[in-house]
């Protein structure tokens, strides 16, 4: 059982748009920057978001993040079939002192 | 050129002890906090220990607390995972990661990850 809460999977066709919601806590997302990571299958993960909203250089524009109260949410737009992955949220959790990451969500590009 | 290689994984039994390391280089080590994660086959990702960068302070999980001790030699660029008590939910991937505090404290790089086994 995770900290914070993402869906399992979600699915859109290609040139399409996504959203991933990650839902957590005032101990941890509401007072702390949440990171997102994309894990192509059989690789390590990567950094696309931190921040909150910022993409670290070479991600492309098509990623984007956002944050209000409890919750953040990974945005992708123009769907490629390339973007098929496993997307975390992750953030540091206050009241644990702990890292805590999302269940991950599986994208499937039909 | 960024590089965090892991090694030191394998396949032993339950309540045996094994002792990661991840080599870093292409920057400055004693300047970034580093983590392990694991991720068990099929599953999502756990984190398992972070360590600050003059390893003043080091945070685990309740999973692991107790078992798993995180240090670091940065005479060495080299971080390390001492496991202990080796239970069979500690099967994974581990991976080592950089903290980047100019990006919010994000694990801005992965290494390729080390596999450890725990079965009888």
């Amino acid at each position: 059982q995770s900290v914070l809460t993402q869906p399992p999977s979600v699915s859109a066709a290609p040139g399409q748009k996504v959203t991933i919601s990650c839902s957590g806590s005032s101990s941890n997302i509401e007072n702390n920057y949440v990171s997102w990571y994309q894990q192509l299958p059989g690789t390590a993960p990567k950094l696309i978001i931190y921040d909150n909203n910022e993409r670290p250089s070479g991600i492309p524009d098509r990623f984007s993040g956002s944050k209000s109260g409890t919750s953040a949410t990974l945005g992708i737009t123009g769907l490629q079939t390339g973007d098929e992955a496993d997307y975390y949220c992750e953030t540091w959790d206050s009241s644990l002192s702990v890292v805590v990451f999302g269940g991950g969500t599986k994208l499937t590009v039909l | 050129q960024v590089h965090l290689v892991e090694s030191g994984g394998g396949v032993l039994q339950p309540g045996r002890s094994l002792r990661l390391s991840c080599a870093a280089s292409g920057f400055t080590f004693s300047n970034y906090g580093m983590h392990w994660v694991r991720q068990a086959p099929g599953k999502g990702l756990e984190w398992v220990a972070v360590i600050w960068s003059d390893g003043s302070k080091k945070y685990y999980p309740d999973s692991v607390k107790g078992r798993f001790t995180i240090s670091r030699d940065n005479s060495k660029n080299t971080l390390y995972l001492q496991m202990n008590s080796l239970r069979a939910e500690d099967t994974a991937v581990y991976y080592c990661a950089r903290d980047d505090s100019n990006l919010g404290n994000a694990l801005d790089m992965w290494g390729q990850g080390t596999m450890v086994t725990v079965s009888s």
